[in-house]
């Protein structure tokens, strides 16, 4: 089976800006996870959907969103960005969110100038 | 609040010798624990999880709930265990937070030949 994809990989964005980042999960897994990681921060978890509705958030601003499609791919968006926002964004998925592992995918590098 | 602390934010050892990535972690209730391990250049990956009881890749942790503690080890270590290792939990597999993960800070492991 294919992986966790991430698009884009890389992205650069400037402050006041809006970023959407987009997750497609291992074929069959319905539950996709979101985490931001830095430097300073290390991984923090963002939020978790699962068959189209949130399950599980972080404690992260409102700017931060997401939502799952109805064939289990999940986008994040990132409104009004800010320097500290920069950061690679992980998803993972799995198949039912409550009892088998995560799979993790590559990630996306956001830069916010 | 939950939390995992990695005091070791890096760790030598030379190949041969045992090694052991410490991690505290702090939950009200009974958590699941795991270690995941970064390889340079690949993705986050599932090393090892306390309920499956597995030995992978020579590697052991024992959850030990009266200290907290879920200590990653391994009797002889191999050049190709250098990598970053981070020790993290969720609730309970089968309730809703179990796709929440708190990761620990991570702890670099440079295995010297």
């Amino acid at each position: 089976k294919a992986g966790v994809t991430q698009t884009p990989r890389y992205l650069i964005k400037t402050r006041g800006q809006q970023v959407t980042l987009s997750c497609s999960p291992i074929s069959g897994h319905r539950s996709v996870s979101w985490y931001q990681q830095t430097p300073g921060q290390g991984l923090q978890f963002l939020f978790e959907y699962f068959s189209e509705t949130q399950r599980n958030k972080g404690n992260f601003p409102g700017r931060f969103s997401g939502r799952q499609f109805s064939n289990s791919r999940s986008e994040m968006n990132v409104s009004t960005l800010e320097l500290g926002d920069s950061a690679l964004y992980l998803c993972a998925s799995r198949w039912d969110g409550t009892t088998d592992t995560q799979y993790f995918g590559p990630g996306t590098r956001l830069t916010v100038l | 609040a939950q939390r995992v602390t990695q005091p070791e934010k890096l760790l030598s050892v030379f190949k041969g010798a045992p090694v052991e990535l410490k991690c505290n972690y702090s939950y009200s209730g009974s958590p699941e624990l795991f270690w995941y391990v970064q390889y340079s250049r690949q993705r986050l990956q599932l090393l090892l999880r306390h309920i499956s009881r597995e030995s992978i890749k020579g590697f052991t942790a024992d959850l030990n709930k009266g200290e907290t503690s879920f200590h990653l080890k391994k009797p002889f270590a191999q050049e190709e265990d250098s990598a970053m290792y981070y020790c993290a939990l969720s609730g309970l597999a089968g309730g809703t937070s179990y796709g929440k993960l708190t990761f620990g800070q991570g702890t670099i492991l440079t295995v010297h030949p």
